[in-house]
């Protein structure tokens, strides 16, 4: 069974702090992703990764960066979290077909 | 740009009715089509994946077509339960090597009992 996931299921932050979201896959999967999901906007690609240490942005990368030292592992940085960015934010990794989804971190910044 | 719709947005049906979500894109040139569930407050349930050269793929309850060349797919549900209230979201993957999958809105499904 392929497994995803993500380091906190909840998370609540302030305006200003540095926040990482980590993810971590157990398939061997070249590819991984971070999207983050808000009502009525569906789900928005942030960056993803196809090999390590390699990074595209998605479509939504401002306000946030990646890092992938190792395979298993994806990470995402807030490097100042602001309101706005409270939000669900989704993992997933895949090797050439199917996509796996970790359950998601809520994240708060008040 | 791809862009997937997935229409209604919301649906409510009585227990044991059959139904269909629809969901199309823009872009036909893709490589697979993928139906996601995802319950409330949790991550995405891989449901069904079609390939670009596949019309269709069953699992139980679950039947879903593709239809490239008209840029549709659609989810059917046999015999709906009360656990199959969820958000349905259709994403397809484009044709050329890594390309991340660009996802519809969701559609919200309630079957009530």
């Amino acid at each position: 069974d392929v497994k995803v996931t993500q380091s906190s299921r909840y998370l609540v932050k302030r305006t200003g702090e540095k926040v990482f979201l980590e993810c971590v896959q157990d398939m061997d999967h070249e590819n991984m992703f971070w999207y983050r999901q808000d009502p009525g906007l569906g789900l928005r690609l942030i960056y993803f990764s196809y090999d390590v240490k390699m990074k595209e942005k998605g479509d939504i990368p401002e306000g946030y960066s990646v890092s992938r030292e190792k395979k298993e592992r994806f990470s995402l940085i807030l490097e100042s979290a602001s309101t706005n960015q409270t939000s669900m934010y989704l993992c997933a990794s895949s090797g050439q077909v199917i996509k796996y989804f970790g359950p998601g971190t809520r994240l708060t910044v008040l | 740009k791809q862009e997937v719709t997935q229409i209604p947005a919301a649906l409510s049906v009585p227990e044991g009715e059959n139904l269909v979500l629809n969901c199309s894109f823009t872009d036909s040139a893709i490589y697979n089509l993928q139906w996601f569930r995802q319950d409330p407050g949790k991550g995405l349930t891989s449901l069904l994946l079609i390939q670009s050269s596949q019309r269709e793929q069953t699992s139980g309850r679950l039947n879903a077509s593709l239809d490239k060349s008209s840029g549709r797919s659609t989810l059917y549900i046999a015999a709906s339960q009360p656990g199959d209230s969820a958000t349905y979201l259709c994403a397809v993957r484009g044709s050329s090597g890594n390309t991340p999958l660009v996802f519809g809105k969701g559609t919200r499904l309630s079957v009530i009992a």
